[in-house]
């Protein structure tokens, strides 16, 4: 089973907005609304931000936004912080019991 | 409040088996899976598959399958076997608590780093 493609890395100065794009396929992101976005610290445990595509989790600032179209799941981060620097998986499921992840991307805020 | 705890850090030499321990609390164990993700040393995090807590039913990534074996107990413990070990093992195992009508795991134990080396 393939992972979900993310781009390595992405970067933005404070203030400014991010997308982190998740790509799948018709059999996972693209037939399932069951894309979640997880945020890791390194050397820390990774965090589900976001489930269901675009439901935030409790304590989960605004600033960070989901959304889906077709095979392609993406995260939004608006008025980017220092502390949003991490790194970010998507995770979909696939069908038949199966999930998957994404392949990571590093978040550098400039 | 709920969580997940994992035991210690294990060092294996190649073709070995590693069996890890998940203690859940805080909620009710039967009512969740519990999903098995690892990761290793620098590099993307990797669904291996879940345990239905309830009924005990297994799905296996086909990454893992014939290698890893899934079980829990009535204790509220859940166990990932993974056998035929190799350096390509080497990584953080994570167990956690699935919402499967909703796609995501949470929380995730704190863990556990498994080295295989001779």
């Amino acid at each position: 089973q393939s992972a979900l493609t993310q781009p390595a890395s992405v970067s933005g100065s404070p203030g400014q907005s991010i997308t982190i794009s998740c790509t799948g396929t018709s059999s996972d992101v693209g037939s399932y609304n069951l894309v979640s976005w997880y945020q890791q610290f390194p050397g820390r445990v990774p965090k589900v931000m976001i489930s269901e595509v675009t439901e935030r989790h409790s304590g989960i600032s605004n600033r960070f936004s989901g959304s889906k179209s077709a095979n392609v799941a993406s995260l939004t981060i608006s008025g980017l912080q220092p502390e949003d620097e991490a790194d970010y998986y998507c995770s979909s499921y696939a069908g038949s019991g199966n999930w998957v992840f994404g392949g990571g991307t590093k978040l550098t805020v400039l | 409040q709920v969580q997940l705890v994992q035991s210690g850090a294990e060092v294996k030499e190649p073709g070995a088996s590693v069996k890890i321990s998940c203690k859940a609390s805080g909620y009710n164990f039967n009512a969740y899976a519990i999903h098995w993700v690892r990761q290793a040393p620098g590099q993307r995090l990797e669904w291996m598959g879940w345990i239905n807590s309830g009924n005990g039913n297994t799905k296996y990534s086909q990454n893992f399958r014939g290698r890893v074996t899934f079980i829990r107990e009535s204790a509220s413990i859940a166990y990932m076997d993974l056998s035929s070990l190799t350096s390509e093992d080497t990584a953080v195992y994570y167990c956690a608590r699935g919402f499967e009508h909703a796609g995501y795991i949470d929380p995730w134990g704190q863990g556990t780093l498994v080295t295989v080396s001779s």
